[in-house]
């Protein structure tokens, strides 16, 4: 029974457009959620984060919304660059719990 | 300051055998979590160690154990290896009361079972 769902294996976009990774999650007690993106050999680092208080998070070009009554997060990259180029984790926690992970999209940014 | 280093970062085994893989946290952190990354099923959560005892465990059978020793550093075991251990095994710190956003990965030790 998979709580999160990443349901695009991968994606590919051209540099300087948009990318949008989707994430649906079935626990409607997850109360924060987080974007990881991990490269070939390294370990995931993470990327950006919301609290199910918020509907919308921004860090320079990367933004998260939250969809609260859909349990449905999306991670949009704006502009797109090679270098983002990675495996992209989505994961939610309960209350300080373990994170649990979706399976990965792999996102590919052609120049 | 230095990360979350993981040894050791390549392991051959063979079906039947056990493992030990190390963890050392980032300096002052003190909770230690490990995952199993695979490619169909993503990063699944094993366990949490925080001052040395047990503070989550995720769904995996008894054959994985771990650790965590008085400094911090962390081992996980596997004992009675199978086939479909072979994966990235991830190890995490984070402070005591970090949010889950302060989780910060090591590379990992690719471990491959025969």
């Amino acid at each position: 029974d998979q709580q999160v769902k990443q349901n695009s294996p991968s994606l590919s976009v051209q540099e300087g457009r948009i990318s949008i990774l989707n994430c649906d999650y079935t626990n409607s007690m997850f109360d924060y959620f987080l974007w990881y993106k991990k490269y070939p050999a390294e370990g995931p680092t993470f990327l950006i984060s919301i609290s199910s208080i918020k509907d919308k998070n921004e860090d320079g070009r990367f933004t998260v919304f939250l969809n609260k009554s859909a349990k449905h997060l999306s991670l949009h990259i704006v502009p797109s660059q090679p270098g983002d180029s990675a495996v992209y984790f989505c994961a939610a926690t309960q209350a300080g719990t373990a994170l649990i992970f979706g399976k990965g999209t792999t996102l590919s940014v052609s120049s | 300051k230095a990360g979350v280093t993981q040894t050791p970062r390549y392991l051959i085994k063979t079906r039947g055998q056990q493992v030990t893989l190390s963890c050392s946290p980032i300096s002052g952190h003190r909770s230690v979590s490990w995952y199993q990354q695979t490619p169909g099923q993503g990063l699944q959560f094993l366990f949490e160690y925080f001052s040395e005892t047990q503070r989550n465990k995720g769904n995996f059978p008894g054959r994985f154990s771990g650790r965590q020793f008085s400094n911090s550093r962390s081992e996980m075991n596997v004992s009675t290896l199978e086939l479909g251990d072979s994966a990235l095994y991830l190890c995490a710190s984070s402070l005591p009361s970090g949010q889950p956003d302060e989780q910060y990965f090591g590379p990992g030790t690719r471990l491959t079972v025969t």
